[in-house]
């Protein structure tokens, strides 16, 4: 059984350009969460997905989109990129009949903004 | 808003040693509670949770009691290991998503 998979590991932009974050959930979850962790600091919420619509969202700025396809799988994309933006990229997984059940962790995707 | 607050560290312990992460939250309801554990390099792993008050959460050694009346949720382990070293973090869910502590850093030194 796969755990949840993100994709790339690392990524390198320039300041201004636009980026894109893939992650695939656990098998049999159909909610998928994004975060951001910025070094030295607890993940921050950015938004949940369920049903391919964002249910909830945390204190990001509209540069910050999601998507969610039929197949559960998400992606995060991060418009404009600011310096501020450099940090781990997490996405974790859960299933929606557990409403604060645990979440299922990524490796994530080191994003660094040049 | 939910929030959780942890003990800042880092924390340096001898093998063996007993370790206390203290760990309070604020929150509406009754939300769940959770460790999670990051290793250098690599994401979040679930340690432990629990439920509803009361309840204890336990995972290889460690523990976790939840305590609505102190609105505490403590790490607790009697004899750390070398490979207990890592970042734990303290976090609640509630149906509006997950809220995660800073972290505490673990070292501990054989």
């Amino acid at each position: 059984d796969a755990g949840v998979t993100q994709s790339p590991t690392h990524l390198i932009k320039t300041r201004g350009q636009q980026v894109t974050l893939r992650c695939s959930p656990k098998s049999g979850h159909d909610t998928v969460s994004w975060y951001q962790q910025a070094l030295g600091q607890g993940p921050q919420f950015i938004f949940q997905y369920y049903e391919e619509e964002e249910r909830q969202r945390g204190n990001f700025p509209d540069r910050f989109s999601g998507h969610q396809f039929p197949n559960y799988s998400s992606e995060l994309n991060v418009n404009a990129l600011l310096l501020g933006d450099s940090a781990l990229y997490l996405c974790a997984s859960s299933f929606s009949g557990l409403a604060r059940g645990e979440q299922y962790f990524g490796p994530g995707t080191r994003l660094t903004v040049t | 808003g939910n929030s959780v607050t942890q003990m800042e560290g880092p924390v340096t312990l001898s093998e063996e040693a007993f370790l206390t992460i203290n760990c309070t939250y604020t929150a509406t309801g009754y939300p769940s509670l959770f460790w999670y554990v990051q290793y250098p390099g690599e994401g979040l792993q679930l340690l432990l949770k629990a439920t509803k008050a009361d309840d204890k959460g336990s995972n290889k050694g460690f523990e976790a009691t939840y305590r609505k009346e102190t609105t505490s949720f403590h790490l607790e382990k009697g004899s750390v290991q070398v490979s207990d070293s890592a970042v734990y973090f303290c976090a609640l869910s509630k149906v509006s998503g997950m809220r995660f502590g800073a972290g505490t850093r673990l070292t501990v030194k054989p």
